[in-house]
């Protein structure tokens, strides 16, 4: 069974920095293509990165800059650290894996339960 | 980046009411499309991607279609447990990006 559960959200106030992390069972993290997708309370769906199987990272540019997606492959353990936070960083961020067959991407199909991050001014 | 507006916000149905949810690309993304369902709480489950492969486990009573910049979700007969929140997501090019989101509501 594939499970994902991220750590790390909490109350930070504006300029700080905060790093998530997704602790991955069921399937290795550095062998797929995963993501950080976040929520911002009350609101929809942001794709915020990506880090494909080949090390290759990708970036919303409402982030880019300020948050740096990257695993770790003995801890089975996707990250993103976060800088310079602004408030409207605040949102629940969930991990996914970034599905792909056939060539092409085609959904996100494992989520984590997501962690709350609160950018105060 | 790619916009993408869904319609309705908000949907009132009832059991057994078919539905039918729109998602339209602000430039074309070929087939480039999937939908997520999101209950309260809970991260979103992807339903179809493809714009019309239905992810498997996912009831039949889902289906989706469309091409180049509109598309639909389809129930064809509502259940309990298909009122939720529906987002659509292109991935023709990075920056991916998501509809703001239908509710679907009892009536």
């Amino acid at each position: 069974e594939v499970q994902l559960e991220e750590f790390g959200g909490d109350m930070i106030q504006s300029g700080g920095s905060l790093r998530l992390s997704c602790v991955v069972s069921g399937l290795i993290v550095s062998g797929n293509d995963m993501s950080w997708v976040r929520q911002a309370p009350g609101k929809g769906l942001e794709w915020v990165s990506v880090i494909y199987k080949d090390g290759r990272t990708f970036y919303a540019d409402s982030v880019k800059g300020r948050l740096t997606i990257y695993r770790e492959h003995f801890k089975n353990t996707l990250f993103l650290q976060m800088n310079s936070l602004r408030t409207d960083d605040t949102a629940v961020y969930y991990c996914a894996r970034a599905r792909y067959g056939d060539g092409s991407f085609q959904g996100f199909d494992y989520w984590g339960q997501g962690t709350l991050v609160t950018v105060s001014p | 980046d790619i916009q993408m507006t869904q319609s309705p916000s908000t949907l009132a149905a009832s059991v057994g009411d078919r539905v039918t949810i729109t998602c339209r690309a602000s430039q074309s993304i070929s087939g480039w499309l999937a939908w997520y369902q999101q209950k309260p709480g809970k991260a979103p489950e992807l339903l179809i991607y493809k714009a019309s492969s239905l992810e498997p486990g996912v009831p039949s009573r889902f289906s989706g279609s469309g091409y180049g910049t509109e598309f639909t979700l389809t129930i064809s007969s509502l259940q309990p447990d298909d009122f939720a929140t529906y987002f659509c997501q292109q991935y023709s090019i990075l920056s991916w990006t998501f509809g703001q989101g239908t509710t679907v509501e009892f009536k």
